[in-house]
């Protein structure tokens, strides 16, 4: 299948700074990103689509200030999560794919992210 | 409140035996769903998929069913092996491909027996 790719895979930050977390597909052009979240023993819980060339659509409950989203070219989608607070650590993930082009939503491997 | 639910947090399964996880939804714009295998700290695997205008899709050792009346799929693996232990994730979109995004269930963590 398809291969998506995040980095970092894991990071560790202090409380208030920022963290930038890359997912690129690498065999494919993607106009659309997704960004799920994922708490320890729960689902993946959608947080934003990442459209290239346009501003992210977020989930209801979802900071868009906090959870910044930048989908600059067709194989890469950011998100950083700005003034990071202890209760924003969590294993991030991306995916890519889906419509006519795949039809599934390719994962990346995930972000660790513990906020300290 | 749960658009996808699944109801197992866990099954244990003999190798070699059938294992049937299921999955209730209750969204009726749900149009596509799938299924994917995911280990801790890993992102999910895509496993198969189904459409609503199908009742079945089969590849390999791995079968969807879906209710559509019901509200309810099931995926069917057979035989089971030690490699397929793992948390199984049912997902729904109301798009083809998940291309709205998917929303998941809880996860049931399947565990084969040697």
């Amino acid at each position: 299948g398809a291969v998506v790719s995040q980095h970092p895979s894991r990071v560790i930050c202090k409380s208030g700074t920022s963290v930038k977390i890359e997912c690129r597909s690498l065999d494919f052009q993607a106009t659309t990103m997704f960004w799920y979240r994922q708490f320890p023993k729960q689902s993946l819980m959608l947080m934003a689509t990442s459209n290239e060339g346009s501003k992210a659509t977020y989930e209801q409950g979802v900071e868009k200030d906090k959870f910044l989203i930048n989908h600059a070219s067709l194989t890469l989608s950011t998100l950083t999560v700005t003034s990071a607070h202890p209760e924003d650590s969590s294993f991030y993930i991306c995916s890519a794919g889906g419509g006519g082009v795949t039809d599934t939503q390719y994962f990346g491997p995930g972000t660790r992210l513990t906020v300290l | 409140d749960q658009q996808v639910k699944q109801n197992s947090p866990s099954l244990s399964v003999q190798e070699g035996r059938i294992s049937i996880l299921n999955c209730d939804y209750t969204n009726s714009m749900f149009d596509y769903f799938l299924w994917y295998k995911k280990y801790p700290a890993e992102g999910p695997t895509f496993l198969i998929s189904i459409s609503s205008i199908k009742d079945k899709n089969e590849d390999g050792r791995f079968t969807v069913f879906l209710n559509k009346s019901a509200k309810h799929l099931s995926l069917h693996i057979v035989p089971s092996q030690p490699g397929d232990s793992a948390v199984y994730f049912c997902a729904a979109s109301s798009k083809r491909g998940g291309a709205d995004g998917l929303t998941f269930g809880k996860g049931t963590h399947l565990i084969i027996q040697p």
